[in-house]
């Protein structure tokens, strides 16, 4: 078991440029969980896949967020025209279907740092 | 609206005595309710988590927490703190919902002084 990871760990972009995560779930987890956290705030979700299939969008998910999931394993997360309030640190989790596997395991994040 | 509270911004204690971080929750239905911890520049990790039974629960690292149904609350406690214990808290819930997303409070930062 190697956990969440997460790539880049840091992210220095200019406002309006475009930026995509990555992130790698724990091997057998097929439900995948994107938050935001901003300073001081608790993780804020984003947005859930069940495999491939995105079933919830948080209202936080602009239209200037998308987020993929293409064969069920790693998950991309876009930011497009970025702006000043963007950022954050962006957790990725994952959780197993498994009886009784309600919790999430996070990984390192993203901090995202548009200036 | 289901959230989650958790009234201490900071929790100092001594080195070796009790501590208790406290959590209250406002969600419809049965909560499913959780405890992470965040160290500095890492994510965060599971500490335990309450689904149903019995109302105390124990989890990683000697922390437990006690389910209070009537009072709505779910507070993590730990007989006798280690300066290692020093970290950044999350309570959480799970709403009612089939994606299994959770709402975090706000945190905690635990202090440990030798």
């Amino acid at each position: 078991d190697t956990g969440v990871s997460q790539n880049p760990r840091h992210k220095i972009t200019k406002r309006g440029q475009n930026v995509t995560f990555r992130c790698d779930p724990i091997s057998e987890h097929n439900r995948l969980y994107w938050y935001r956290q901003t300073l001081g705030q608790g993780p804020e979700f984003l947005t859930y896949f069940q495999n491939e299939a995105q079933l919830e969008k948080s209202r936080l998910l602009s239209d200037r967020f998308s987020a993929e999931r293409p064969k069920g394993s790693f998950s991309t997360l876009e930011i497009q025209r970025t702006e000043q309030g963007d950022s954050a640190m962006y957790l990725c989790a994952s959780r197993s279907a498994g009886a009784g596997a309600y919790e999430q395991y996070f990984g390192p994040g993203t901090r995202l740092t548009v200036t | 609206a289901q959230s989650v509270a958790q009234p201490e911004d900071q929790v100092n204690v001594a080195e070796g005595n009790p501590l208790t971080v406290k959590c209250t929750y406002s969600v419809s239905g049965n909560p499913y309710l959780f405890w992470y911890v965040q160290y500095p520049n890492r994510g965060l990790q599971f500490l335990l988590k309450y689904i149903t039974g019995d109302n105390l629960v124990k989890g990683s690292y000697g922390f437990e927490a006690e389910f209070n149904k009537s009072q709505t609350s779910f507070h993590l406690k730990k007989p006798s703190a280690l300066v290692s214990d020093s970290a950044l808290y999350f309570c959480a819930v799970r709403p009612s919902s089939n994606t299994g997303k959770l709402i975090f409070g706000q945190g905690t930062t635990l202090q440990v002084k030798p």
